[in-house]
């Protein structure tokens, strides 16, 4: 079975400038979260989304935002980029969500902003 | 609210010794609690789950974790280090508030394997 694959693996931009990344959940999975992992601030929550809808969102601007598709992968967009969103971007996929629910981990995107 | 606290921000074992990662929750009802590990530049994965049935819960690669209810704990455990642990720990609580799921990450411990 094929986990959680993220694209593209690296990327560099300039500030300014917008970025689109992506990620395919595991078969049979219907929710996909979004994380940003950047140096020294441990994993911040940013989106989740579950059958096509988003569901929760953390503590971000409007200028991060995304979309599920109805095959359940997802986009995550970042408009306007800024240096400070240098991070490594993880999407993780799960089934329906209980309290006891895994998650399941990408390898991630890292987001280089020059 | 739901949250998590990792007590140590760096552990250093010496190869072959035992290994504990401290973790405290808070928690207003019985809560889901996970490890997860990131190895350098990788993804999480998932070591182990607590879900309520037993305590003493086993994971991947010889890991286990202690649920401790009068001690609001889930410390990690590994009898014996190996240089393949070296890596960073997550210790997390899932959290179901106004239906709402979410995942709330602690800071991480990173465990030096020392030869």
């Amino acid at each position: 079975e094929a986990g959680v694959t993220q694209s593209p693996t690296h990327l560099i931009k300039t500030r300014g400038q917008q970025v689109t990344l992506r990620c395919s959940p595991i078969s049979g999975h219907t929710s996909v979260y979004w994380y940003q992992q950047a140096l020294g601030l441990g994993l911040q929550f940013l989106l989740w989304y579950d059958e096509g809808e988003e569901r929760n969102r953390g503590n971000f601007p409007p200028r991060f935002s995304g979309r599920q598709f109805p095959n359940y992968s997802s986009e995550l967009n970042v408009n306007a980029l800024e240096l400070e969103d240098s991070a490594l971007y993880l999407c993780a996929s799960s089934r329906k969500p209980r309290m006891n629910t895994e998650a399941f981990f990408g390898q991630g995107t890292r987001l280089t902003v020059v | 609210a739901q949250s998590v606290t990792q007590l140590d921000s760096h552990v250093s074992v010496s190869e072959g010794t035992p290994v504990l990662l401290r973790c405290n929750y808070s928690s207003s009802y019985s809560p889901s609690l996970f490890w997860y590990v990131q190895h350098p530049n990788k993804g999480l994965q998932l070591l182990l789950k607590y879900t309520s049935a037993a305590t003493l819960v086993k994971g991947i690669n010889g890991f286990e974790a202690e649920f401790k209810k009068s001690e609001t704990s889930f410390h990690l455990t590994k009898p014996s280090a190996h240089m393949s642990d070296a890596a960073e720990y997550f210790c997390v609580v899932s959290t179901a508030e106004d239906s709402s799921y979410k995942l709330i990450f602690g800071s991480g411990t990173r465990l030096l394997v020392r030869p």
